[in-house]
């Protein structure tokens, strides 16, 4: 059965930095093939992927965000890192992870965690 | 980078008809397109990858078509459950991108 499981900070504040784990089950990092990814969406609009780590270490970024992100992973661990610098109100969402298979679509997806940014 | 575009924004539906979304991809992406449903306070769910192969576990009342750049979900009997909002998305190109949703709602 495959889980995946967000955590993080649920605020912070402009100009911090944010870091998230995802932790999950059921799959390994280390299977060729398999990708970790992070998505977001900000309240009552639409989801912005934002990295994607694979299984040989491989790490993708969102164009417009790329300055800002910091993907990584802990294959003993079974977790997925993100980080992103800078914080502004407008990064207020939902993170979500979400595993894929060979650069694909997107088949199991954690519960997401709300992260606000507010001074 | 590859725009995805859903029409219409939202669709109202009564119980037991048939719904159709569209989602329209800036150039071709093959038919690496998928489908998710999103349910209010919920991560997004696959329903159609390779755009038109059900997930497991999916009604077959959901069918996917198309390939290039015009896609259709069909949705063809609406159910209460089925009240969400669906998002498309492209993984042909690196990075990936998705529609701005669709809602449907209760008509």
């Amino acid at each position: 059965q495959v889980t995946l499981r967000e955590s993080g900070p649920a605020l912070v504040k402009p100009t911090q930095t944010l870091t998230l784990t995802c932790t999950f089950s059921g799959f390994s990092l280390s299977t060729s093939g398999m990708c970790v990814s992070w998505i977001r969406q900000p309240p009552g609009k639409a989801l912005e992927w934002l990295a994607l780590i694979d299984w040989d270490d491989d790490k993708y970024y969102s164009t417009s965000l790329k300055t800002r992100l910091t993907i990584s992973k802990d294959t003993s661990k079974n977790q997925v890192v993100l980080t992103m610098t800078n914080m502004d109100p407008v990064d207020t969402a939902t993170y979500y992870c979400a595993r894929t298979l060979a650069y694909k679509h997107f088949d199991y997806w954690g519960q997401g965690t709300l992260v606000t940014v507010s001074s | 980078e590859i725009v995805m575009t859903q029409s219409p924004a939202t669709l109202s539906v009564s119980p037991g008809e048939r719904a159709t979304l569209s989602c329209r991809a800036s150039q071709s992406v093959s038919s690496n397109l998928a489908w998710y449903q999103q349910k209010p306070g919920q991560a997004p769910r696959l329903l159609i990858y390779g755009a038109s192969t059900r997930a497991t576990g999916i009604p077959a009342r959901f069918s996917g078509s198309g390939s290039g750049t015009e896609f259709t979900l069909t949705i063809s009997s609406l159910q209460s459950e089925d009240f969400a909002v669906y998002y498309c998305q492209q993984y042909n190109n690196w990075p990936v991108g998705f529609g701005q949703g669709t809602k449907v709602e209760i008509k």
